[in-house]
């Protein structure tokens, strides 16, 4: 069954407006989840890692402002895209490690966004 | 910077026939290397996962490689199906722990099996 759930998998929202993704961790308690983008026929991308009960860390060239992150449980992390514009149409994805740093990622099933 | 580079892009082969991707890394220092499977406008789905020290996974039909020192992994699908038909991504995980281990993805290798 599936270790990660993502919702919701699609969004249509209208430019300005401000989406939330949640990302949820089945049965594993995740101290750690981190958040990707993927445009099309680019590589995915990690935006920032997701620790709970701290402060996001954002890779080089997001903006944390723009792309606010919430880990507030083990099992919860949310990404909140503050006021859309087209550009950030995109399939933004979530990913869970659980255990030890050499185990495997789990990933969720991804939200593609789109932004009129 | 750790850059990840999948060839061929795009690959369609017959049904039955045993194919191979590649993929290469620049550098070197990784933890480990993972392959996945990606369908469209879905989720990814981990198919292999090779330590550093290790040379090989093998899953069913599936068998990844790992040559850390010449950064290089290949995966080896034998009587591929249709139901193959996929983006496979491989990704290299760092293993400074200042970069929290991250994950470098490739841009994938589109599988096309025809029946």
């Amino acid at each position: 069954g599936a270790v990660v759930s993502q919702h919701p998998s699609r969004v249509i929202c209208k430019s300005g407006t401000s989406v939330k993704i949640e990302c949820r961790s089945l049965d594993f308690q995740a101290t750690t989840m981190f958040w990707y983008r993927q445009f099309p026929k680019q590589s995915l991308m990690l935006m920032a890692t997701s620790n709970e009960g701290s402060k996001a860390t954002y890779e080089q060239g997001v903006e944390k402002d723009k792309f606010l992150i919430n880990h507030a449980s083990l099992t919860l992390s949310t990404l909140t895209v503050t006021s859309a514009h087209p550009e950030d149409s995109s399939f933004y994805i979530c990913s869970v490690q659980i255990g030890r740093v050499d185990e495997k990622l789990f990933f969720g099933s991804g939200t593609q966004l789109s932004v009129l | 910077k750790q850059e990840v580079t999948q060839i061929p892009a795009a690959l369609s082969v017959p049904e039955g026939e045993n194919l191979v991707l590649n993929c290469s890394f620049t550098d070197s220092a990784i933890y480990n290397l993972q392959w996945f499977r990606q369908d469209p406008g879905k989720g990814l789905t981990s198919l292999l996962l090779i330590q550093s020290s290790q040379r090989e996974q093998t899953s069913g039909r599936l068998n990844a490689s790992l040559d850390k020192s010449s950064g290089r992994s290949t995966l080896y699908i034998a009587a591929s199906q249709p139901g193959d038909s996929a983006t496979y991504l491989c990704a290299v995980k760092g293993n400074s722990g200042g970069s929290n281990y991250k994950l470098t993805f490739g841009k994938g290798t589109l599988l096309t099996v025809n029946p």
